[in-house]
């Protein structure tokens, strides 16, 4: 069955760059993508990226994709306070046509001043 | 601010009693889609519409849920006889149907049953 995991927290300080894993299993997925979530908020969509990539810059964001070990990462550069929040990988689980997005259980990322 | 709205934004109610969520997507958006997301989890899918049709459920939607989108524009969804474990926040997203599946989703009603 389908499932992508996280680690649970992430603590950097501000000003380093953080990065947040994340493994998925299904391989048809065809989109990946990574979510930002405030408290009491809903969901932000920062970036995703398609599996015929390897990599994906947005700004301070980068997207690195391992199609072979199913492992993606999120790298925030220069990270900033505003940047705590939990983030979460998800996957299409029915490779993007249709359907649903599979959510991994987030990564909590702390910021220290 | 994503363009997708959710009301009530929270609801309190007591065990047994019915409540029902709307979601209003971004207006050119032809998919709507549930999610439920539990304190330290991630969403999880309830279902999906593609305009008017409801194309997906989840076998989280058990027969007290309902949802509909009559005119393929917001939608709602309803909790009948809720329980303790219907707890949760209810997430809405919306997007169009392209190759990418990209969601958008609205801050959600945070649900809390007595």
């Amino acid at each position: 069955g389908e499932d992508v995991e996280q680690s649970l927290f992430l603590s950097v300080r501000e000003g380093d760059s953080s990065v947040i894993n994340c493994t998925y299993t299904d391989s048809s997925s065809t989109y990946l993508y990574w979510y930002k979530q405030e408290p009491g908020a809903g969901l932000q969509l920062l970036t995703y990226i398609f599996s015929n990539m390897d990599m994906k810059q947005d700004q301070r964001l980068t997207v690195l994709l391992n199609k072979k070990d199913k492992h993606l990462s999120l790298r925030i550069a220069d990270t900033q306070t505003g940047d705590s929040a939990i983030y979460f990988c998800a996957e299409s689980q029915y490779g993007g046509s249709q359907g649903n997005l599979i959510f991994g259980k987030g990564t909590k990322l702390s910021v220290k001043p | 601010d994503t363009g997708v709205s959710q009301n009530p934004r929270h609801k309190i109610t007591k065990r047994g009693q019915n409540v029902t969520f709307r979601c209003d997507p971004i207006s050119e958006h032809n998919r709507l889609y549930w999610y439920r997301q539990t304190l330290g989890q991630g969403p999880e899918f309830l279902t999906y519409f593609q305009n008017e049709a409801q194309l997906e459920k989840s076998r989280l939607l058990s027969d007290r849920f309902s949802a509909e989108r009559p005119k393929g524009s917001f939608s709602t969804l309803e909790i009948q006889r809720t329980e303790q474990g219907d707890s949760a926040m209810y997430l809405c997203a919306s997007g169009l149907r392209t190759a990418q599946e990209t969601q958008y989703f609205g801050p959600g009603t945070r649900l809390l049953v007595l």
